[in-house]
């Protein structure tokens, strides 16, 4: 079976450019997170879905960024304008099951780089 | 806000059992214990987790003390490709990684 499939893998963009990362759950799974991994920071929840619906958007650092998931096998983390300090991996991760699960799986995350 | 306290480090000999302690005096009765890691430049992987009761799968082994108050997880049989950041997670509302512990495993 397939894991979870974030695209792309490596970005490198200017700052105040869009910058759109892309998430396929695993088949099935009806819980979908976006982690954010910096040196400084750690890891991060940034937001998580259940059955498509965004349930808990705290951990959104401010309004540049905004996720969206229109269907069971595909989310989007967008950030507009993108800015030096959200240089970062980006990691997808989904569950199974009913409600908040600990047992994730996580994509191999997307590596962003903002000039 | 992390409950747990983990040592930074911790080095280990190959095909030796790895013993990665855990603290996390304030858990709820409720609350799970979960294990991850992270080997460089990939996604954390789940290990695995418990509430009292010791735990173990093909991984590895969870041992919660009676009063929950700290954990170990022990690798069996460590390989050099069990070389990551082991993170320990009292589950609350939401999964919250600390900073974890780096095992160097040396041959």
């Amino acid at each position: 079976d397939a894991g979870v499939i974030q695209s792309p893998r490596h970005e490198v963009t200017e700052m105040g450019q869009e910058v759109t990362l892309r998430c396929k759950p695993i088949s099935g799974h009806n819980s979908l997170f976006w982690y954010r991994q910096t040196m400084m920071r750690g890891l991060e929840l940034l937001i998580y879905f259940n059955n498509n619906v965004p349930i808990d958007d705290s951990g959104m650092p401010e309004d540049r960024f905004s996720a969206k998931m229109p269907n069971a096998s595909f989310s989007t983390l967008k950030i507009q304008p993108s800015e030096p300090r959200d240089s970062a991996v980006y990691f997808c991760a989904s569950s199974s099951g009913q409600g908040y699960t600990g047992e994730l799986f996580f994509g191999e995350g997307s590596r962003l780089t903002v000039l | 806000d992390a409950k747990t306290t983990q040592p930074p480090s911790m080095d280990c000999a190959e095909g030796r059992a790895a013993n990665l302690p855990c603290n996390h005096s304030t858990i709820s009765g409720n609350e799970y214990v979960y294990w991850y890691r992270q080997i460089h430049s990939q996604g954390p992987q789940y290990i695995i987790h418990g509430l009292k009761n010791n735990e173990t799968n093909e991984m590895a082994s969870l041992i919660i003390t009676e009063d929950r108050k700290s954990s170990t997880l022990i690798l069996p049989h460590a390989t050099l490709r069990d070389t990551a950041v082991y993170y320990c997670i009292v589950l609350e509302h939401k999964l919250s990684f600390g900073a974890g512990t780096t095992v160097t495993v040396r041959a």
